[in-house]
């Protein structure tokens, strides 16, 4: 099956700074990535996805990566703000399944 | 229309006793999706419904566990016999099947005591 790992497992950043957070995925046939945000107490919910057949996706202040020959995928956040503050999960889309990441706690200090 | 709804929103029980959870999904997704998710813990897949296809039980950690889903409605997640390890929240996701966007509902915190 497929597998997912995530780094970091937490991340702390000033606020206007980036954030960075690295995935990858064992399964060459995995074709859909999205990313997850959690808040504390709350449900994931979707912030960003990518497709196998394309490279790069932005959206404001979120970008996400995908290098399919490394298998890896990238979340980046600019301009960080106290509100981005929240557990991050990646995931990977294989046959019908989404594998997540096991996420990272991403820290906005003021 | 409503995103996913999950019932009850909290459930505190005796270990031993049976358990059921329920999932309400969107209306005409036909994936549904549990988890379970321990406290600073991932997501951890336990089982898989797509229309009626048989379901992908495939992450369920014990026979304790068992789920049920008619068509593209209502399912039900029994954990038989709790344990205190079974305490975690659950949560249910429903797509339109597919690599598509999962939504989740708001889980049910179970306590076992």
């Amino acid at each position: 099956g497929e597998n997912v790992e995530q780094h970091p497992s937490t991340l702390s950043v000033q606020e206007g700074d980036s954030a960075v957070i690295k995935c990858t995925y064992s399964d060459s046939a995995s074709n859909y990535f999205p990313w997850y945000k959690q808040e504390l107490g709350k449900r994931p919910q979707l912030i960003i996805d990518i497709r196998s057949n394309v490279g790069e996706k932005k959206d404001q202040r979120i970008a996400v990566t995908l290098n399919k020959t490394a298998k890896h995928f990238s979340l980046h956040i600019t301009e960080t703000q106290p509100e981005d503050s929240a557990v991050y999960f990646c995931a990977a889309h294989n046959d019908y399944k989404l594998s997540f990441g096991a996420g990272t706690t991403v820290t906005v200090r003021a | 229309g409503a995103g996913v709804s999950q019932s009850p929103s909290n459930k505190v029980t005796e270990k031993g006793k049976d358990v059921e959870l329920r999932c309400d999904p969107i209306s005409g997704h036909t994936a549904l999706y549990w988890y379970r998710q321990r406290l600073g813990q991932g997501l951890e897949f336990l089982i898989y419904f797509q229309g009626n296809s048989a379901p992908d039980k495939s992450g369920l950690p014990s026979d304790r566990f068992s789920a049920e889903r008619t068509g593209e409605s209502v399912s039900t997640l029994t954990i038989q016999r709790t344990q205190q390890e079974d305490s975690a929240v659950y949560l249910c996701a429903t797509s339109a099947g597919g690599p598509l966007e999962q939504y989740f509902g708001p889980g049910t915190r179970l306590t076992v005591t």
